[in-house]
């Protein structure tokens, strides 16, 4: 089975921080996705990539920003941490691009900013 | 983008059928349909996806009607495990997964 591993299930930050939030993924999947999830507003898509060094905008990129230096392992990054960023994050990795293909997503991370 | 319709919330007994419908009326013909779910403080879940016909796997059964603007998620015997949010989704475009509210199912013992 396809594991996808967030790297914290709670964490809590300040505001301003800096935060780094890491995914792992263990079936070589080539894109991988970080999303959003806040109560009413559904899933949101922040960041997405297909290969790595390589990455795309989602539906809501602002105060975030990512990195994906090898296959395995996408990182979103909180660059100042602000209150309104208070939210699940969840992970996902997908094989190809296919649009049947499933994605697979980590159990996330629930992230206050105090 | 196409966008789905689901109901906020629906309620089942123990080991009856549950239907869950959502409506698609902007799919595209290359849509797939797909279908996820969420367990309490966990991930969103893969339950199934189909294009035009229907579907079964171990989990559950996709009808998918024949103009595809909506789809009916049958889990056949709803357990107490099954209760979760139920995401339907369409999946067009390599980057584009939208989830909307999707449906709280509620089982009752």
């Amino acid at each position: 089975d396809v594991k996808v591993t967030q790297s914290s299930r709670y964490l809590v930050k300040r505001t301003g921080e800096k935060v780094f939030l890491e995914c792992v993924q263990d079936m070589d999947h080539e894109n991988m996705f970080w999303y959003r999830q806040d109560p009413g507003l559904g899933l949101r898509l922040i960041y997405f990539s297909y290969d790595v060094k390589m990455k795309e905008k989602g539906d809501i990129p602002e105060g975030y920003s990512v990195s994906r230096e090898k296959k395995e392992r996408f990182s979103l990054i909180l660059e100042s941490a602000s209150t309104n960023q208070t939210s699940m994050y969840l992970c996902a990795s997908k094989p190809g691009q296919g649009g049947y293909q499933p994605q697979h997503f980590g159990d996330g991370t629930r992230l206050s900013i105090l | 983008d196409a966008k789905t319709t689901q109901p906020n919330s629906m309620e089942s007994n123990e080991e009856e059928p549950v239907h869950l419908p959502c409506n698609h009326s902007t799919i595209s013909g290359t849509d797939y349909i797909h279908w996820y779910r969420q367990l309490p403080s966990q991930g969103p879940e893969y339950v199934i996806h189909g294009l035009t016909s229907n579907v079964n796997n171990r989990m559950a059964s996709l009808a998918i009607a024949e103009d595809r603007k909506s789809s009916t998620l049958i889990l056949h015997r709803a357990t107490l495990r099954d209760a979760a949010v139920y995401y339907c989704i369409l999946r067009g475009n390599f980057n584009k997964f939208y989830f909307g509210s999707g449906t709280k199912l509620n089982v009752k013992p």
